[in-house]
């Protein structure tokens, strides 16, 4: 059965450092998404991705933020200064189709930021 | 602003004794409802979508209902291997389809 991957899956950074999260979304699936957890909470919206662009983005995903589909498999979220509250579950998602299409997660990657 | 609460926070069952969680929503216009099961450490992996009030969907133990404030998942003679926190997200037609808004969630232990 096709999955969404996401590597790494745990990540521990320096505040202040780059880090770039990836994930490999369902083949053929169109929309991608990012969202996070941080710990106890609930998921968050941070940004959808299709056509190459970003298609709606939240209040969380600032200028410290971007997405990238680098080539045809993989959508990157890049943070370029880590702070501390970003310290979360980052996941990725993706859809086939627009409208009414089940958005399918990926196991998520851990970020820690020291 | 889309809501989406979630009850009770937490549910402790015994194997055999059914019961449900309730999902409340306030959207513009619901586009869809998703349930969720997230495992801890895990994604979350999907359940159900309900579209319009009056929708059920069924899968194995496990019934999702709807009407036009809240829906309900309803578990039937569960098992220790349901237990895991249940999310509910919604899409809303009016304010950006795309994202899901998600609950708190419900977590569920299902005790031998």
């Amino acid at each position: 059965e096709p999955e969404v991957t996401q590597t790494p899956s745990h990540q521990v950074t320096q505040m202040g450092q780059e880090v770039i999260l990836r994930c490999v979304p369902i083949s053929n699936h169109l929309y991608f998404y990012w969202y996070r957890q941080i710990l106890g909470q609930k998921v968050e919206f941070l940004v959808s991705f299709y056509n190459n662009e970003i298609s709606e983005k939240s209040e969380i995903f600032d200028d410290q933020f971007s997405v990238e589909r680098p080539d045809g498999s993989n959508f990157t979220l890049k943070i370029r200064s880590t702070k501390l509250e970003d310290s979360a579950m980052y996941f990725c998602a993706s859809k086939g189709t627009g409208g009414l299409g089940t958005q399918y997660f990926g196991p998520g990657t851990r970020l820690l930021v020291l | 602003e889309d809501q989406v609460t979630q009850s009770p926070e937490a549910l402790r069952l015994q194997e055999g004794e059914s019961s449900s969680l309730n999902c409340s929503y306030t959207v513009s216009g619901l586009r869809g409802l998703f349930w969720y099961r997230q495992d801890p450490g895990k994604g979350p992996e999907f359940l159900f979508t309900l579209y319009s009030a009056g929708e059920e969907k069924e899968k194995e133990r496990l019934k999702a209902t709807l009407t036009k404030k809240e829906s309900f998942l309803h578990i039937t003679a569960p098992k220790p291997e349901d237990s895991a926190t249940y999310l509910c997200a919604v899409q809303d037609l009016n304010t950006g389809f795309q994202k899901l808004v998600f609950g708190t969630g419900t977590r569920l232990l299902v005790s031998p």
